[in-house]
């Protein structure tokens, strides 16, 4: 258990709806990250906040959009979806978000199982 | 970020000693070598980070020559539970990670 938790565990829903995923940190972690791991795609970055803010954006597109709460937990939202969007969804979260140093050990979630029908 | 290249798959047996490579040759000075585990739907997990020489920790040992141009991941007799796709990731104060296409390796009973 990475300390790291995500819901739902699975969401089934119809391509052009919307959907919201929910990520809460490990105790003391102050970046949360959001990755999607499709079969053909592997494992991708998407985003991360650190307290509050943006701070790297990866290969989101312009129908998802994500945001971090005061209590440090996240949502990332999926608008208009796609059958293409049908992929598992992991948030992971760190402590560091000093730059020159490493930050690289990060603890993901369980992930988000999406499938778009 | 560094470009990384490791085998595809490796089949080991129970209690042997597993050794995964990664050649990343156009690592940068203030690049750190990481390496990952991930199960079938699950979440990848940390399991070691270094910048030069040998870093051991409980799960296993990476050995990183002065070069830095490769690095091993070794893996002491390992256990059926110990199938899973491991990633190498090569990169310095970015904050995302980049996952290449991993190792899956197979224990054999």
């Amino acid at each position: 258990d990475s300390g790291v938790t995500q819901t739902p565990k699975h969401l089934i829903t119809a391509t052009g709806q919307r959907v919201t995923l929910r990520c809460s940190p490990r105790s003391g972690d102050l970046s949360v990250y959001w990755y999607q791991q499709s079969l053909d795609q592997g494992l991708q970055f998407l985003i991360q906040y650190y307290n509050g803010e943006e701070r790297a954006k990866g290969n989101i597109l312009e129908r998802f959009s994500a945001q971090q709460f005061p209590d440090l937990h996240s949502e990332l939202n999926l608008s208009s979806l796609e059958l293409g969007d049908s992929a598992l969804y992991f948030c992971a979260s760190s402590v560091r978000d000093n730059p020159g140093l490493p930050t690289y050990e990060q603890y993901f979630g369980p992930g988000t199982r999406l499938t778009v029908t | 970020l560094a470009k990384t290249t490791q085998p595809i798959s490796m089949d080991s047996y129970e209690g042997q000693e597993v050794n995964i490579t990664c050649s990343h040759n156009n690592i940068a000075t203030n690049d750190y070598i990481t390496w990952y585990q991930q199960f079938p739907s699950q979440g990848p997990r940390f399991i070691i980070q270094g910048y030069k020489t040998k870093v051991t920790n409980e799960v296993a040992s990476l050995f990183i020559p002065a070069d830095r141009k490769s690095s091993t991941l070794s893996l002491p007799r390992v256990s059926l539970s110990d199938t899973a796709v491991y990633y190498c990731l090569v990169g310095g104060s970015a904050r995302q990670l980049t996952f290449g296409s991993g190792t899956q390796l197979t224990v054999l009973p």
